[in-house]
């Protein structure tokens, strides 16, 4: 079946410093693909998206780029900062009625 | 500005009581979704409405009810049959129904049985 998974937090780094967090997927057909950030005692909040093979979604600095030969989607940020700080979900869309949602990695930014 | 609200934020559930999650949205959005969160792990499906009067079981449907008589209202009832309710629970809604172009959410309610 279809599935998201994603690499497991918490992941800590410094102000500045660079930000990877991988998200890989399995699905039939050709997915759309999203990441969400949900800061503390808050609800979820689009960061970006792409819906074929080779976009490149980006806000705020962040960016994630669709590669179907690796099944994957991760997240980048050149140079992070404190405000950054929150829990980030990688998402797959199939069709239907179901976005499926990865466990959500927590990234802490110290400053 | 247009968005979705969800209230109580928090909400305390005594043993065998039955309590209504509000939400609604000024976003015209058709489809309107309940999500359940727990620490550690991604959001589940509870139930979801394409438009009025018209609703269906996600995947953890059991203990829960919803109804859909307006298409700005979307609560949801947590159950005296759900036995493990205490969690964060989320409403959403899409412009088109799965939301291929993204979810907007609320800001949540944390429910806690006491």
């Amino acid at each position: 079946g279809n599935s998201v998974t994603q690499m497991e937090g918490p992941v800590t780094l410094s102000e500045e410093a660079f930000l990877t967090i991988n998200c890989t997927y399995t699905a039939t057909g050709y997915p759309s693909l999203f990441w969400y950030v949900q800061y503390p005692g808050e609800g979820l909040q689009l960061l970006l998206k792409a819906t074929k093979a080779d976009d490149k979604g980006s806000n705020k600095g962040f960016e994630a780029t669709y590669r179907k030969e690796t099944t994957s989607f991760h997240l980048e940020k050149g140079s992070v900062q404190v405000s950054d700080s929150a829990v980030y979900f990688c998402a797959l869309y199939t069709g239907g009625f179901k976005t499926i949602f990865g466990a959500g990695t927590r990234l802490f930014v110290k400053a | 500005d247009g968005g979705i609200t969800q209230s109580p934020k928090y909400l305390f559930r005594k043993e065998g009581q039955n309590v209504t999650l509000s939400c609604e949205q000024n976003l015209n959005h058709d489809a309107m979704y309940w999500y359940r969160q727990d620490p550690g792990q991604g959001l589940r499906l509870i139930y979801y409405s394409q438009i009025v009067n018209d609703f269906q079981k996600g995947d953890i449907a059991e203990g829960y009810s919803v109804s859909r008589e307006k298409k700005e209202s979307f609560p949801l009832t947590v159950t005296s049959a759900q036995k493990n309710p205490t969690a964060f629970y989320l409403c959403a809604s899409s412009i088109d129904g799965g939301a291929p172009r993204g979810y907007t959410f609320g800001s949540g309610t944390r429910l806690t049985v006491v």
